[in-house]
């Protein structure tokens, strides 16, 4: 079974600082990759996903991930991180042989220093 | 606004409460989902329905009991609850051939005393 595993629980960053968060998965074939994010008494919102092709993926609000097979990982960053960005951030993994079933990771929520 | 649209957005009930949390979209999506999402625990997939049929019972206790009377309205009726059900609980929608198109509505915040 796949299963996906984010190291950091919190990680707080200076705004204008550059941000990575850490993605691991474990999954059999070729996975579909994705990230989301959720604010404060919300749902959770798309922010990029991988499924072929190109290993370094642009998502919206100025997010990216690269996908790397060797290291089963699946990392988003951003170079300059603003104060709004603060929020919990969960990575996912689809299950093309289980309905496209998504499993989750158990979150990093990010702060954001002033 | 998602589009998926969750009522109530707060709720606390007691352990004898009969309560029902209600999902709604009208975005034309044809699969829906109810999450648990529990403090310190991964998202947990509970129950899904395509087509208004269920298609997954992730191991969910009866007390926890879907019903999807159309594609575009999914409850979960609560009853008999325990302080650990206690949790934000996510519905999501997708068109099935939109692979992983999922729409999240902004959860039900259940507490249970």
């Amino acid at each position: 079974a796949q299963s996906v595993t984010q190291p950091d629980i919190h990680i707080t960053v200076s705004e204008g600082a550059s941000l990575e968060l850490r993605c691991n998965y474990s999954y059999g074939a070729t996975p579909y990759l994705f990230w989301y994010v959720q604010s404060p008494g919300q749902g959770l919102q798309l922010l990029l996903k991988y499924f072929s092709g190109d290993t370094l993926v642009q998502g919206i609000k100025g997010f990216e991930a690269e996908f790397k097979r060797s290291q089963s990982s699946f990392n988003l960053r951003k170079p300059s991180v603003h104060w709004s960005d603060a929020a919990e951030y969960f990575c996912a993994v689809g299950d093309n042989n289980a309905g496209n079933m998504l499993t989750f990771g158990g979150g990093t929520r990010l702060m954001v220093k002033p | 606004e998602t589009g998926v649209t969750q009522t109530p957005r707060h709720l606390v009930m007691g352990m004898t409460n009969k309560k029902s949390l209600k999902c709604e979209q009208h975005l034309g999506h044809n699969a829906m989902y109810w999450y648990k999402q529990s403090a310190k625990k991964p998202l947990e997939l509970m129950f899904v329905y395509n087509f208004k049929e269920q298609t997954e019972n992730n191991s969910v206790p009866s007390r926890f009991s879907p019903e999807c009377p159309n594609s575009s309205h999914l409850f979960l009726h609560l009853h008999t609850l325990q302080p650990e059900d206690s949790a934000l609980y996510l519905c999501a929608s997708r068109r099935d051939v939109d692979n992983y198109g999922y729409t999240f509505g902004s959860g039900t915040r259940l507490t249970v005393v």
